[in-house]
């Protein structure tokens, strides 16, 4: 079955270091997406990837990377330079711009100790 | 810039009920789409229902259905004979110029089930 697989489910992080994300998708989307999580705040977009080699920031992109190398993954990098990294993470794709919509991964949740 | 706002954070229903929840957007775009994403315990985000601007019919999925006023940028999601697996965080979501990059979410609706 085609999807998005976001690995690990549970990460935990000391502060100080830098920790890298996975989402890996099969459906032959071209566009990829982050969005962070926390409670009553919604989904807000970190990173987005529209074809392979490139990518722009979204709202909150400071102490964040990203890298599209492959069409099917686009990890993110948890830098030490976010102040604030305990949150839900969501991967997502979609196809011909997202006007049908976003297929999402099951999440990763990161805690700093 | 663009935005959506959900003004109820949480919602209660008794099971076999009707609810409905609110949404609304701002947008100088004449032809959009418009998303109901329901979120359960699991997290996984799941498309509920999509409805094109352009098209006056409001969209229906089932016991799910829209009401969507364009004039009002309102587009607010409906629930009949509520059930307990509808229990869920409902966001609603906006595509800002076709969606290409990202969409928009508001803050989202805890709905609750009483049985």
């Amino acid at each position: 079955d085609g999807g998005i697989t976001q690995s690990p489910k549970y990460l935990f992080r000391k502060e100080g270091q830098n920790v890298t994300l996975s989402c890996e998708q099969n459906l032959n989307h071209d566009a990829m997406y982050w969005y962070r999580q926390d409670p009553g705040q919604g989904l807000r977009l970190i990173y987005y990837s529209q074809i392979v080699n490139d990518f722009q920031k979204g709202d909150i992109a400071e102490g964040y990377s990203v890298s599209r190398e492959k069409k099917e993954s686009f990890p993110l990098t948890v830098t030490s330079a976010q102040k604030n990294p305990t949150a839900f993470y969501l991967c997502a794709s979609s196809i011909n711009g997202g006007n049908y919509g976003y297929t999402f991964g099951s999440g990763t949740r990161l805690t700093v100790v | 810039a663009q935005t959506v706002t959900q003004s109820q954070p949480e919602m209660s229903v008794q099971e076999a009920e009707t609810v409905t929840l609110s949404c609304t957007y701002d947008t100088s775009e004449s032809d959009y789409y418009l998303f109901w994403y329901k979120q359960p315990p699991s997290r996984q985000m799941i498309l509920v229902i999509r409805q094109e601007a352009y098209k006056q019919q409001n969209a229906t999925e089932n016991r799910f259905s829209v009401n969507f006023q364009k004039a009002a940028k309102s587009f607010s999601l409906k629930i009949s004979d509520s059930q307990l697996g509808d229990a869920a965080m409902y966001f609603c979501a906006y595509p800002p110029g076709g969606g290409a990059d990202g969409l928009t979410f508001g803050k989202g609706t805890h709905l609750i089930i009483q049985p």
